[in-house]
């Protein structure tokens, strides 16, 4: 069975500091990988995505994530963080209309 | 446009009830998915239905049912409630197969 993982349950950081949150999935086949974000009292919007092509993806706000085939990684990243990311976040893999979830890291940015 | 909207927002039942659930994807996506998410974890994966035609299953016992109908809206059916069931139900649409928007969710409690 095809699986997540997220390292960090929870990061807390400071503004302007750079993030990196992990994420590694078993399934060795083609699968599409995503980050998704919710925003205290929101629900879950997607970050950014990858389907295929460049392995470095650039979403919303100033997000990118990494994918790294032979580490089964993709993780996310930002230069530098703000207090408005404080949230939670998730790494989710797609194959063969299934989608598999982490369970989530979240970020909290002291301002 | 209007998002993905699930009704109703909170739902308390009791052991033993049946519960169902509803889903309106966006306006032009064909593709709805449940998922159960219960407190520090992510989401998980109920069901995909595509064209009105089951496309995934999670691993959920078959107390946990659901439809689409012609209009793509979809129904989350539980039979014979458990404790466990409470969680957050998330339903999300996508126009293919893969990115997916997500509605606020359904509370429900079971007591």
């Amino acid at each position: 069975a095809q699986s997540v993982s997220q390292h960090n349950h929870h990061v807390i950081l400071s503004e302007a500091a750079s993030l990196e949150l992990g994420c590694n999935y078993s399934y060795g086949g083609t699968v599409n990988l995503f980050w998704y974000v919710q925003y205290p009292g929101q629900h879950l919007q997607l970050l950014l995505k990858y389907f295929s092509g460049d392995p470095l993806v650039k979403g919303i706000k100033g997000f990118e994530a990494e994918f790294i085939k032979s580490k089964f990684s993709f993780n996310l990243r930002k230069p530098s963080v703000q207090w408005s990311d404080t949230a939670e976040y998730f790494c989710a893999v797609t194959n063969a209309g299934k989608s598999t979830f982490g369970d989530g890291t979240t970020l909290t940015v002291k301002p | 446009d209007a998002g993905v909207t699930q009704s109703p927002t909170h739902l308390i039942k009791t052991r033993g009830q049946q519960v169902t659930l509803r889903c309106s994807p966006i306006s032009g996506h064909k593709s709805v998915s449940w998922y159960q998410q219960v407190l520090g974890q992510g989401p998980q994966f109920i069901f995909q239905y595509y064209e009105k035609e089951e496309r995934g299953r999670g691993n959920f016992p078959d107390r946990f049912s659901a439809r689409q109908f012609p209009n793509y809206s979809s129904e989350l059916n539980v039979n014979a409630l458990l404790l466990g069931d409470s969680a957050l139900y998330l339903c999300a649409s996508s126009f293919g197969q893969n990115e997916q928007f997500f509605g606020p969710g359904t509370r429900l409690t079971v007591l």
